[in-house]
């Protein structure tokens, strides 16, 4: 079984500080992990994913994140907060090597960022 | 190139009636699958569907059902609906046969039970 953590429900950042989500997963098997992000009123968005290769990953609108596998964590990162950047955001995995993968990815409960001026 | 369409968005329903969901995905995407949001329970599984074939399906009771037309075109449909069936339902398209495709959604369509 997979399952995702994400520290803090709630984050509030200033517009140009450092925005840091944190995301802890567990699986039994080699993960992909991906981050979305939703808007009020739509849908999830792909940042970013990792797969396999280089475990910095970047995304888009300035965000990446780092696959650390000794501490099963994936945390998203951006250097300079912006207005836009208040959202939901969600981390998710998926397993690697199984037909029950198909089409599900298990989600965090979401972080919800608040930019302030 | 058209993103993954639902409809409706928005629609309020009272108990014990059904309703059907639609979600036409991403041109040449074959394969999508269906989530439900609530506030409560977060992003839930609810099934995938592949040329027309359920593949997978999450955890939920028989009243949650879907299927997929040759078009790749998918509908979902609940029946006897309750009040905890209020949801924002998400669908979700995938280029690929892979399990860990890179899904696209739709923004999905928010479903009020009264």
């Amino acid at each position: 079984a997979q399952s995702v953590t994400q520290l803090g429900s709630h984050v509030s950042v200033s517009e140009g500080a450092l925005v840091l989500l944190r995301c802890n997963y567990s699986s039994s098997v080699p993960p992909y992990l991906f981050w979305y992000v939703q808007y009020p009123n739509q849908g999830l968005q792909l940042l970013l994913k990792y797969t396999t290769g280089a475990t910095l990953v970047k995304g888009i609108n300035g965000f990446e994140a780092e696959f650390k596998k000794s501490e099963t964590s994936f945390h998203l990162t951006k250097p300079s907060a912006h207005m836009s950047d208040a959202a939901e955001y969600f981390c998710a995995v998926t397993s690697t090597m199984t037909t029950d993968s198909w089409g599900k990815l298990q989600f965090g409960a979401g972080t919800q960022v608040v930019v302030t001026p | 190139k058209a993103g993954v369409t639902q409809t409706p968005r928005y629609l309020i329903k009272t108990r014990g009636q059904q309703v059907t969901l639609s979600c036409s995905p991403i041109s040449g995407h074959r394969s999508v699958s269906w989530y439900q949001q609530t506030p409560g329970q977060g992003l839930q599984f609810l099934f995938e569907y592949f040329s027309e074939t359920q593949r997978n399906k999450g955890n939920f009771p028989g009243r949650f059902s879907g299927r997929q037309f040759s078009n790749s075109r998918s509908e979902m449909n609940v029946s006897t609906l309750e009040l905890g069936d209020s949801a924002l339902y998400l669908c979700a398209s995938s280029k690929t046969d892979a399990p860990t495709g890179e899904l696209f959604f739709g923004e999905g369509s928010r479903l009020t039970v009264l």
